[in-house]
């Protein structure tokens, strides 16, 4: 198994602001994924952070608007740039590890005012 | 496009009633994934189940794959309070990446 430390773990920002949401592992990795979820909903993949190269983002998901980072094997931030009171919604991260299994931090809680 | 419709979206019981909730696809899955999410907290794997016909069980929860791998159900007897939550499956394609379904929020009324 892995774990994950996300931070923050919530705040509250003004529109046109950025945040970087941090994600940490506990062991080497090669998989980390970010998604989005409304509270009580499913998840949404924003992208996949691919070490030593740049994001693999799904539809609907520019490198503008969330750029990523993947340093090593242990670590990825997600930015949310440019942020609009539509941006308001729960990042997680991911680990993965082997037979596709994820590991997920307890989420950041965004709130865009 | 790989699909996973997980139903019943919502669901509501008393404290001791079997329940069990579905997930479907007309894709096949390599392996799918069930997770528990609480509020506040991220999603918690509870089990994979990757061969066709296959059957785990933790404790009052019981997961079944499909033949075909097409789909899964998850079977809890004698529902606790404790196991509120929202209930999500999840398959892989053979991709590192996950399909989920909608999730299925369920609520134990004591």
């Amino acid at each position: 198994s892995a774990v994950i430390s996300q931070k923050p773990s919530r705040d509250i920002c003004q529109r046109g602001t950025s945040l970087t949401i941090q994600c940490q592992v506990d062991s080497q990795v090669t998989m980390m994924f970010w998604y989005r979820q409304q509270p009580g909903q499913s998840l949404t993949l924003i992208a996949t952070a691919n070490q030593g190269s740049e994001a693999t983002y799904e539809s609907g998901f520019v490198i503008d608007k969330f750029p990523i980072s993947r340093p090593n094997l242990t670590f990825s931030t997600l930015t949310v740039s440019n942020m609009s009171p539509e941006d308001s919604s729960i990042y997680l991260c991911s680990a993965g590890q082997a037979g596709n299994i994820q590991y997920f931090g307890a989420g950041t809680r965004l709130s865009v005012l | 496009t790989q699909l996973l419709e997980q139903s019943p979206q919502f669901l509501s019981i008393q404290e001791g009633e079997n329940l069990t909730v579905y997930c479907n696809s007309s894709s096949v899955f390599s392996s799918l994934q069930w997770y528990r999410q609480e509020p506040g907290e991220g999603p918690v794997l509870l089990v994979t189940v990757v061969t066709g016909g296959e059957v785990k069980k933790l404790k009052r929860l019981t997961f079944q794959f499909g033949d075909a791998r097409k789909d899964s159900s998850l079977h809890i007897t004698a529902a606790q309070p404790g196991d509120t939550g929202l209930y999500l499956c999840a398959g892989s394609g053979g991709s590192e990446k996950l399909v989920f379904g909608k999730g299925t929020k369920l609520t134990v009324n004591p």
